[in-house]
């Protein structure tokens, strides 16, 4: 598989401020993904990244509070926005392997707001 | 809603005896199934994929699956204190072929 990195591995920001998350992937996919995992819960799909077009929210996330860019096949953010400390949360990148069709995650960014 | 439930457990199994993770899911056309193992701090770990009725053995890990009954299953055999973790049952959404819904997790404790 295909190695995925993010950065930034954690951060404490303040509310109504933004946080960037960088996810990077050392081959080229297709399909990228963005997910949350709040303390002791399951992970939650925030959006599909495609290249090439806008991405696919999930219900309950919209592209204001979660913008997404995935300008190339190897490369994505995404955007926390006015954050308030409900945002706190770890935030996963992911990518599907064409062949295989499995998905791998990046080491994710553990986000607190305070 | 597309569900996949799980036991949240803990589930506690004595080392050197057979885990066994269950995993049932709502969207009957579902094609594909996943088992994610998560240490506590970092992020999913792809363990097990299968995508066919019956067994799929990889080392100490069988992934079972009957979607007839739309159930999966994980089997560990000689479980060491290094599986202890939570395990993860993904499945794939027949209606979406790229969305995964996950379960919420079975904590699985080893105690030696």
């Amino acid at each position: 598989s295909a190695v995925i990195s993010q950065k930034p591995s954690r951060d404490i920001c303040q509310r109504g401020t933004s946080l960037t998350i960088q996810c990077q992937v050392d081959s080229q996919v297709t399909m990228m993904f963005w997910y949350r995992q709040q303390p002791g819960q399951s992970l939650t799909l925030i959006a599909t990244a495609n290249q090439g077009s806008e991405a696919t929210y999930e219900s309950g996330f919209v592209i204001d509070k979660f913008p997404i860019s995935r300008p190339n096949l190897t490369f994505s953010t995404l955007t926390v926005s006015n954050m308030s400390p409900e945002d706190s949360s770890i935030y996963l990148c992911s990518y599907r392997a064409p062949t295989t069709d499995t998905q791998y995650f990046g080491p994710g960014t553990r986000l607190t707001v305070l | 809603q597309k569900e996949v439930e799980q036991n949240s457990g803990p589930l506690s199994v004595p080392e050197g005896a057979i885990a066994s993770l269950n995993c049932t899911y709502s969207d009957r056309g579902s094609q594909s199934f996943f088992w994610y193992r998560q240490y506590s701090g970092k992020s999913p770990e792809l363990i097990m994929f299968i995508y066919s009725n019956g067994d799929k053995e990889d080392g100490r890990f069988t992934a079972q699956l009957n979607k007839a009954s739309q159930y999966v299953s994980l089997l560990i055999r000689d479980s060491q204190p290094s599986d202890s973790a939570t395990y993860l049952c993904a499945v794939g959404i027949n209606s979406s072929a790229s969305k995964i819904i996950f379960g919420s997790g079975t904590r699985l404790s080893i105690r030696p």
